[in-house]
């Protein structure tokens, strides 16, 4: 058990609607970032957070967003859902922000319909 | 962007045999790192590597950084039916914050 956790583990919209899933990070972890894993593919890399600023992203548009908060928690926040935003969305906290060494939480399993 | 290819795709192994599988890579990597999923849950961190020809073992793992950067394997000896997942290798070279992810081998152990 990595000391990530997530909820909730498993949800479904309907498209145009907005989600939020949220996340604790391990103790001492600083660094929060968040990664969509489609089915059958690797996780691929949403955006990160250090000190509660976006600190690095990937090519998700803008209605992909996030929030971290002083405690080093953080949310993710998708408007205007697509289908094709079906996924498990993992966040991963990371004792510093320049290491690859990533503690996974279980992920939310997110369905649109 | 940075492509990490992993190969085999998927592979069906007995009880007891030994496993090898690799990442490789168009770039030149710092660091190579291999993960393991198992269904419905997060991916573990199995080993991290940061120096090529470095040979790092983890139990019945090892794995190693290949000497041009741009590749590296993962062998599981012995396997047992609890190295059933998907195994993926990972970097952050391409800039600190993303880590990239290959694009998986899924392993099956036959008892």
């Amino acid at each position: 058990e990595t000391g990530v956790t997530q909820s909730p583990t498993h949800l479904i919209k309907t498209r145009g609607q907005q989600v939020t899933l949220r996340c604790s990070s391990q103790s001492g972890h600083n660094t929060v970032s968040w990664y969509q894993q489609a089915l059958g593919q690797g996780p691929q890399f949403i955006f990160q957070y250090y000190r509660e600023e976006e600190n690095g992203r990937g090519n998700f548009p803008p209605r992909f967003s996030g929030l971290q908060f002083p405690n080093y928690s953080s949310e993710l926040n998708v408007n205007a859902l697509e289908l094709d935003d079906s996924a498990l969305y993992l966040c991963a906290s990371r004792m510093y922000r320049e290491t690859g060494e990533l503690f996974f939480g279980e992920g939310s399993r997110l369905t649109v319909l | 962007g940075q492509q990490l290819n992993q190969s085999p795709q998927s592979m069906f192994i007995q009880e007891g045999e030994d496993v090898s599988m690799n990442c490789t890579s168009s770039s030149i990597f710092n660091t190579w790192l291999w993960y393991k999923q198992d269904p419905g849950e997060g991916p573990v961190l199995l080993i991290a590597l940061y120096k090529a020809g470095e040979l790092t073992s983890n139990g019945r793992l090892t794995a190693q950084f290949g000497i041009t950067r741009k590749d590296s394997f993962l062998n599981i000896s012995a396997s047992i039916p609890s190295d059933v997942g998907i195994y993926f290798c990972a970097s952050n070279s391409g800039g600190y914050q993303k880590v990239t992810f290959g694009t998986g081998t899924k392993l099956q152990v036959i008892p």
